[in-house]
């Protein structure tokens, strides 16, 4: 079967450096999306990584390692803003993009 | 602003009934799918389309259907509504770029009773 993995929860303190992982195994890979899900509201699509290597976006670095099937997301100067839940997904050929459960962050003051 | 738009953010149907979700994207995106959302699930595709009038079956097709009749609509369509139905229910849109990721509207929480 196919399977991304990823923490179910992770807390973290305001200003803080947080990291969150995401293992696939997959019958194909085209590439690793980040979202970002707040409460009630829509994911919001963070960034793509087709190749190994850091991808950055503002705040947020996002990291593949392609041989060890794994990737991801950094999150620098946490602030409260960014509690939410994480979603990694994983291209998987063609139309096919397979969501992992998901992250939930808590940062604290 | 670029937006996909769902018709309704709750319903609530009875068990057997016909349910209609409506998505509309305003964007010219040739994809369009169909998620639902659970608490430990994550998101699971029940179909895709990548052109009007085509349509794919995803990973829990079962007991949806879908309709794309227009390149900016694409509905999906519960036969008839069971308890085990009950989900958030997310639209989402995307270009041919996968770097582009999708775009997701605001969800459809759906309650079968």
């Amino acid at each position: 079967g196919q399977s991304l993995e990823q923490p179910s929860e992770v807390t973290a303190v305001e200003g803080a450096i947080v990291q969150i992982n995401c293992t696939y195994q997959t019958s194909g890979f085209y590439g690793l999306s980040w979202y970002q899900q707040h409460d009630g509201g829509a994911p919001t699509f963070l960034s793509y990584n087709a190749l190994d290597g850091l991808e950055e976006t503002g705040r947020f670095s996002s990291v593949l390692s392609r041989s060890d099937s794994y990737g991801y997301l950094l999150l620098q100067e946490l602030q409260m803003k960014d509690s939410a839940s994480y979603f990694c997904a994983v291209n998987t050929g063609g139309f096919k993009t397979i969501f992992g459960a998901g992250t939930r962050l808590f940062v604290k003051a | 602003d670029v937006k996909v738009t769902q018709s309704s953010r709750y319903l609530v149907k009875r068990t057997g009934e016909k349910v209609f979700l409506e998505c509309v994207q305003d964007m010219d995106h040739e994809n369009m799918f169909w998620y639902r959302q659970d608490p430990g699930l994550g998101l699971r595709l029940i179909y895709f389309s990548y052109d009007v009038k085509m349509k794919e079956k995803g990973d829990i097709p079962e007991g949806y259907s879908v309709s794309r009749e227009k390149k900016e609509r694409f509905s999906l369509i519960l036969e008839s509504a069971s308890t085990n139905q009950t989900s958030m229910y997310l639209c989402a849109s995307s270009s041919p770029d996968r770097a582009a990721g999708y775009t997701f509207g605001s969800g459809t929480r759906l309650t079968v009773v």
